[in-house]
């Protein structure tokens, strides 16, 4: 099993160029997470989808789109990109399903490093 | 507002030293805390969780301290070696369908 992939690992944009990031997991794990990483915040939440066919946004989603394509791929999409999204990227799924009890581990992809010049 | 908060930002011990990192947290409904270890150029990975009907657990040189009363928690890597340097994050969560709040990080040096 691949666990988490995305793609793609690094990518470089101007300002106002668009992309999407992608996402894939091979668990069956029924939610997913997209996440960004920058030096002394810590991991924060961009969106979520915790079934097939919902999403959630987090804390910082301004900027951002999702699409919960099917079960197994969650991508992200920056429409208009901007120096402020310098970042690196995770995706992660988790199996929680909803009802206490469930064990709420989160697999992490191996990210992607984007660049907003 | 910062639901769980991380500290130290930075740690440096020695080989075979005790790092000790606290974390605490203001929403009395979480009841999953689990710790990721982040590799320099890799995702983070769970490395131990804790549920409140403990105190404490281990897992090998890791451990976990719970206080409920208090609202923290703190790991504890006995021995420590080179190879946990690495950034220590911890995390929060109602247990089930909500997604984890995660502190801002440590980053670990151990140096031989």
């Amino acid at each position: 099993n691949a666990g988490v992939t995305q793609t793609p690992k690094f990518q470089v944009l101007k300002t106002g160029q668009s992309m999407t990031l992608q996402c894939a997991q091979d668990m069956n794990h029924n939610s997913m997470y997209w996440y960004r990483q920058d030096p002394g915040m810590g991991l924060r939440l961009i969106y979520y989808s915790a079934s097939e066919g919902t999403t959630d946004k987090g804390e910082v989603p301004n900027g951002y789109n999702v699409s919960r394509l099917n079960k197994r791929e969650f991508s992200l999409r920056l429409e208009s990109a901007a120096p402020s999204q310098t970042s690196v990227y995770f995706c992660a799924s988790s199996e929680a399903r909803g009802d206490r009890g469930t064990y709420n581990e989160q697999f992490f992809g191996p990210g992607t490093r984007l660049t907003v010049l | 507002q910062q639901q769980v908060k991380q500290s130290p930002q930075s740690l440096i011990v020695q080989k075979g030293g005790i790092p000790i990192i606290n974390c605490a947290y203001e929403n009395t409904a979480f009841d999953y805390f689990p710790w990721y270890q982040q590799f320099p150029g890799k995702g983070p990975a769970l490395l131990i969780a804790i549920r409140p009907d403990v105190s404490e657990k281990k897992e090998g040189r890791f451990t976990i301290s719970f206080n409920k009363s208090a609202k923290q928690f703190s790991l504890h890597i006995m021995d420590s070696q080179p190879g946990d340097s690495a950034t220590y994050f911890c995390a929060a969560s109602i247990e089930g369908n909500t997604p984890l709040v995660f502190g801002k990080g440590t980053r670990l040096s151990v140096i031989a």
